[in-house]
């Protein structure tokens, strides 16, 4: 079974500047994704960023970066230029087939509550 | 426009009450998920509907009771929770459920009594 840690249960940074959130994850799989995900107050979780195991490179989305290092099965999101609207909890998420192929299964690690202070 | 709509937003039940969350996507996806999400904890998958078929039942008690007549509507039927039910069910779907991006809708905050 796979698994998900998110080591910080609550970071804070001023505005302006950059935060980054720690993860890493258990698996013996070769080929996942990972992702993060925002949820603030309005709770809706909403997709920041996506990385593919077999991509090397790391992915970016505008302020938001990850620093994948899959040897280490470790996936940190980097937060530059932090804005108000950043504060929320920040869940990391590993996601693989399941065994039988038909649905992907996306396990989430419990997640960082991030305060973005002006 | 979320493109995942679910009602109602708030919910509060007893144990002995029978209610239904509903989920409505607008986006053409043909697979929709129930997860819960409960306080301190990470979000769990309860169930997966591909094309209107149930795929995936993750263990769930047989008081919750999915629904998907559609491949726009999923419900979930409640009946006799227990307080350690309390949590927010949030609702997701995906082109296909072999497809790896979700949007996710606001959930509905449930406390049983």
């Amino acid at each position: 079974a796979q698994t998900v840690t998110q080591s910080q249960p609550e970071m804070s940074v001023q505005e302006a500047e950059t935060v980054t959130l720690s993860c890493t994850y258990d698996t013996s799989e070769n080929n996942y994704y990972l992702f993060w995900y925002k949820q603030p107050p309005s709770r809706q979780m909403i997709l920041v960023i996506r990385q593919e195991a077999y991509k090397q490179q790391n992915a970016t989305e505008n302020r938001f970066s990850v620093n994948f290092q899959k040897a280490a099965k470790s996936f940190s999101l980097k937060i530059s230029d932090s804005q108000l609207g950043d504060t929320a909890m920040y869940f990391c998420a590993f996601m693989k087939h399941d065994s039988g192929g038909s649905n992907y299964k996306l396990t989430f690690g419990k997640g960082t509550l991030l305060t973005v202070n002006p | 426009e979320t493109g995942v709509t679910q009602t109602p937003r708030h919910l509060v039940m007893g144990m002995t009450n029978k209610k239904s969350l509903k989920c409505e996507q607008h986006l053409g996806h043909n697979a929709m998920y129930w997860y819960k999400q409960s306080a301190k904890k990470p979000l769990e998958l309860m169930f997966v509907y591909n094309f209107k078929e149930q795929t995936e039942n993750n263990s769930v008690p047989s008081r919750f009771s999915p629904e998907c007549p559609n491949s726009s509507h999923l419900f979930l039927h409640l009946h006799t929770l227990q307080p350690e039910d309390s949590a927010l069910y949030l609702c997701a779907s995906s082109q296909q459920a072999t497809n790896e991006k979700l949007f996710f809708g606001s959930g509905t905050q449930l406390s049983v009594l």
